[in-house]
């Protein structure tokens, strides 16, 4: 089973400013399958990012993904004030699926 | 647009079984191109897949480990909806679990379902 490590747990931010969001594998992801979630209080997770660095539908151009491996990174280049809010990566290059534990972007 | 609505009882009691049904518009639960995933959050467990139903050709399933013995996700595909159950459930299951869809990412959810065991 491939652990997923989101660092750091919490990142206390200002908006406009940018943010980095990162992702360690355990082992190396299969064709860099790995998704980013946003999920905010009491919704169901939303994709943001797929195989790694692909934006999904409607997801504003501010959200970018990037890496490879086992290393990946979630920029968002100026916070707005909707982006307030958890961040999960997800692998689904091998099975079990896996989530890591998610890092929390909140307002400094 | 791709939608998925959630049914099933919020309270179960321990031993008994866990039964959501996830009811999908918008796309077959046949189609070759996706799978259909129920997945749980908890504050001590986080995000945790249970797993998955596909057909591809033929149907398929599989399993998170830690769930392999308890759980079965059914297609039906009659109603197009998927289903989950889990027996014998503890208190350790109580959660909110979600329906998806997966093609590059799970790129759709049902409304959440909060489940709890408790007699």
């Amino acid at each position: 089973e491939i652990v997923l490590t989101q660092s750091p747990g919490t990142l206390s931010l200002s908006p406009g400013e940018r943010a980095t969001l990162s992702c360690g594998a355990s082992q190396t992801i299969v064709d860099n399958y790995l998704a980013w979630y946003q999920q905010k209080p009491g919704q169901a997770p939303r994709l943001l990012i797929y195989g790694a660095s692909s934006r999904a539908t409607g997801i504003p151009d501010r959200f970018s993904g990037s890496g490879s491996g086992t290393d990946f990174t979630l920029t968002i280049s100026r916070l707005e004030p909707e982006d307030f809010a958890v961040y999960y990566c997800q692998q689904y290059g091998s099975s079990p699926r896996t989530f890591g534990q998610g890092t929390k972007v909140e307002i400094k | 647009q791709v939608q998925l609505q959630q049914s099933g009882p919020g309270l179960v009691r321990p031993s008994q079984t866990l039964s959501l049904t996830c009811a999908i518009s918008g796309d077959s639960v046949s189609t070759n191109s996706a799978s259909w995933n129920w997945i749980r959050q908890s504050p001590s467990r986080g995000l945790e897949w249970l797993g998955r139903t596909y057909y591809r050709s033929k149907w398929y399933d599989d399993y998170a480990p830690s769930v392999k013995s308890r759980i079965t996700i059914t297609p039906d595909t009659s109603k197009n909806l998927f289903s989950l159950q889990l027996n014998s459930v503890t208190p350790e299951d109580t959660a909110m679990y979600y329906c998806a869809r997966a093609t590059t990412g799970m790129g759709a959810w049902g409304q959440g379902t909060l489940v709890t065991v408790s007699s």
